[in-house]
């Protein structure tokens, strides 16, 4: 079975700066999505960025950049020029691209502060 | 937009009642999915459906069951609530099994079990 571990309970950031969330995972598969989603206080989880473990090119959306190391198991997020409504909490998730394997696997989640 | 409502978004219930908690999506979406998220312990799966009346066991499954009649519909279940099912639920749901799909998520049912 796939486990996502996030080793961060809590990070906090100050306003404009640059902040990195770590994600490590385990499996065995060779084709796989990772996913960052973002929950504000609404409780509403955002899709933030989406990479797949077969390209090689790390994922970027804007402020939001990834660093994916396929080999090390590790896909961390960076958060540019950090905004107050980037606070929520973050969790990193994995996808199998194996048939039958459509769950969302997630890690326990990084809360967020930005610092005015 | 894809839109996943869940009807209840706080509950309070006793010991041994039985609960349900409804979700239902907009979008045609093949695939529906139940979590529970605990602080500390991220989002855990409880149960999955992959179509009308199919459906898979999660990670956690024990205490729930659902039900999946129509479509747009997925329906979790508390035979009989206990305080340890005292939580926040998530319905998501995702066009089907492939696996860059966006999973589209509720705002979540917080629910205390007293």
């Amino acid at each position: 079975a796939q486990t996502v571990t996030q080793s961060q309970p809590e990070m906090s950031v100050q306003e404009a700066e640059t902040v990195t969330l770590s994600c490590t995972y385990d499996t065995s598969e060779s084709d796989y999505y990772l996913f960052w989603y973002k929950q504000p206080p609404s409780r509403q989880m955002i899709l933030v960025i989406r990479q797949e473990a077969y390209k090689q090119q790390n994922a970027t959306e804007n402020r939001f950049s990834v660093n994916f190391q396929k080999a090390a198991k590790s896909f961390s997020l960076k958060i540019s020029d950090s905004q107050l409504g980037d606070a929520a909490m973050y969790f990193c998730a994995y996808r199998s691209a194996l048939v039958g394997g459509s769950r969302l696997t997630f890690g326990e989640g990084t809360q967020l502060t930005v610092n005015p | 937009d894809v839109k996943v409502t869940q009807s209840s978004r706080y509950l309070v219930k006793r010991t041994g009642e039985k609960v349900f908690l409804e979700c239902v999506q907009d979008m045609d979406h093949e695939n529906m999915f139940w979590y529970r998220q605990d602080p500390g312990l991220g989002l855990r799966l409880i149960y999955f459906s992959y179509d009308v009346k199919m459906k898979e066991k999660g990670d956690i499954p024990e205490g729930y069951s659902v039900s999946r009649e129509k479509k747009e519909r997925f329906s979790l279940i508390l035979e009989s609530a206990s305080t340890n099912q005292t939580s926040m639920y998530l319905c998501a749901s995702s066009l089907d099994s492939y696996s860059g799909n966006t999973i589209y998520f509720g705002e979540g049912s917080w629910l205390t079990v007293v």
